[in-house]
């Protein structure tokens, strides 16, 4: 079974739609991220959680919130889509200092 | 600030050896990772570098200066299936903990 997991995979939405995409992950990890990446470009921090109590903005989080439920489960909404929205979203999980283990990605489509 | 530059676009040939350089400029610094990417996938982890010098792993090595605000993924005996995007990520020195990430080369092996 992956260690971290993303739902749903696929998304195809509306302008003006909420849409919520959710992170789950079996390491144990303390550290939880939420990135967009589009076509030809790096990875950009949306949000990221040191811990259940903490959530930090990252360099575009703007248009976006986030959840964190529990030590396993991280969320991402986008309260109002919009198309420039449309990206592949990663999840990632760490211990202190070490490398990131990412979800599989969900690829969002707003028309 | 972060700024990290990594050249767009690299082409090989099987069998050869090929250099893909990143450089810095960060307001801190505490570690360089190295991670690939195959299109359309998450991530994964190459290497980790925090003290100058070479790190070798297999067909991978990753080598690190400090003073000089530069790192590098050599790869040898290159495959086919290393044709992937290389993605550089700094980690600064702050208590924040997160990384940013370059925008990638995108390596192409041919036959």
């Amino acid at each position: 079974d992956a260690d971290v997991t993303q739902t749903p995979r696929n998304r195809i939405t509306k302008t003006g739609k909420r849409i919520m995409l959710e992170c789950s992950q079996t390491k144990g990890h303390d550290r939880m991220y939420w990135y967009r990446q589009d076509p030809g470009l790096g990875l950009r921090l949306i949000y990221y959680s040191f811990d259940v109590k903490d959530i930090n903005k990252g360099e575009i989080s703007d248009g976006y919130s986030v959840s964190r439920q529990a030590q396993a489960k991280f969320s991402l909404s986008l309260e109002s889509a919009i198309p420039n929205q449309t990206a592949l979203y990663f999840c990632a999980t760490s211990e202190e200092g070490t490398e990131q283990f990412f979800g599989p990605g969900t690829r969002l489509t707003v028309l | 600030g972060q700024n990290i530059d990594q050249p767009t676009e690299m082409t090989a040939t099987e069998g050869a050896i090929v250099q893909i350089n990143c450089t810095y400029q960060t307001s801190g610094f505490n570690g360089l990772f190295w991670y690939q990417q195959h299109a359309g996938e998450a991530p994964t982890f190459l290497s980790y570098n925090v003290l100058d010098g070479l790190e070798e792993k297999g067909r991978f090595s990753s080598f690190l200066s400090r003073s000089k605000g530069y790192s590098y993924l050599l790869l040898k005996e290159l495959q086919m299936k290393d044709s992937a995007s290389y993605l550089c990520a700094v980690r600064p020195n702050t208590n924040a903990g997160k990384s940013t990430f370059g925008d990638g080369t995108t390596l192409t092996v041919k036959p």
